[in-house]
């Protein structure tokens, strides 16, 4: 089975700082991860995944991830946050086999301050 | 494609009512799963559908909750009867199947159901 824990359940920056949210998971097989975003009053919408290749995966609005398998972590980061970047960040996690199903994280409050 | 539509978008009953949410998943996709959200247990997975059939139910709260599949273009979610706990914003979401399983998720835009 497979976990993902999000260390922070909130994170204050401001307009054009960088912000790094941190996603560590556990799992015994290998895995697919990604990250979600869900802006104020809609649904999640994928940002990034990782499924093989490059550890490092570009995403939409200029966000990047890198999977670090030593240290089971997929840190999402951006080095210059818009004020339109406010939203709630999930990561998620999900073995290999076709009976895995994503597991989410409890999620990230990105609060972003002019 | 449309995405995933829900239906409706807020919905406000009294105690005792029943509730139907409904769901349209995005054409040719394998898999539709339902979530609940809430500021105090976040993101929950309630139940999943491969193919049509449930594959995995074991995170619905209660046997007040029931889902059904009939098609592959049409699920519904239904609380009988509903009570105040039960307010939260109801997620569908769909996902292709491939060699390995499921793909990402797309969801809908959200159920808000309000129990006075």
């Amino acid at each position: 089975a497979q976990s993902v824990t999000q260390l922070d359940s909130q994170v204050p920056v401001f307009e054009e700082a960088p912000v790094e949210l941190r996603c560590n998971y556990s799992s015994s097989v290998s895995v697919y991860l990604f990250w979600y975003v869900q802006y104020p009053n809609q649904g999640l919408q994928l940002l990034l995944k990782y499924l093989s290749g490059s550890t490092l995966v570009k995403g939409i609005n200029g966000f990047e991830a890198e999977f670090n398998k030593s240290q089971t972590s997929f840190h999402l980061r951006k080095p210059s946050v818009h004020i339109s970047d406010t939203a709630e960040y999930f990561c998620a996690v999900r073995g290999y086999s076709s009976a895995s199903k994503i597991i989410f994280g409890s999620g990230t409050r990105l609060s972003i301050r002019p | 494609d449309a995405g995933v539509i829900q239906s409706p978008r807020h919905e406000v009953t009294e105690m005792g009512q029943e509730v139907t949410l409904r769901c349209k998943p995005i054409s040719g996709h394998d898999y539709l799963f339902w979530y609940r959200q809430t500021m105090m247990r976040g993101l929950e997975l309630l139940i999943y559908f491969n193919n049509n059939v449930p594959i995995d139910d074991s995170g619905m709260p209660e046997d007040r909750f029931s889902a059904k599949m009939p098609n592959a273009s049409f699920s519904t979610l239904k609380i009988q009867p509903s009570e105040p706990r039960d307010s939260a914003v109801y997620f569908c979401a769909s996902s292709l199947a491939g060699d390995r399983g499921m793909y990402e998720q797309y969801f809908g835009p959200g159920t808000r159901l309000t129990v006075t």
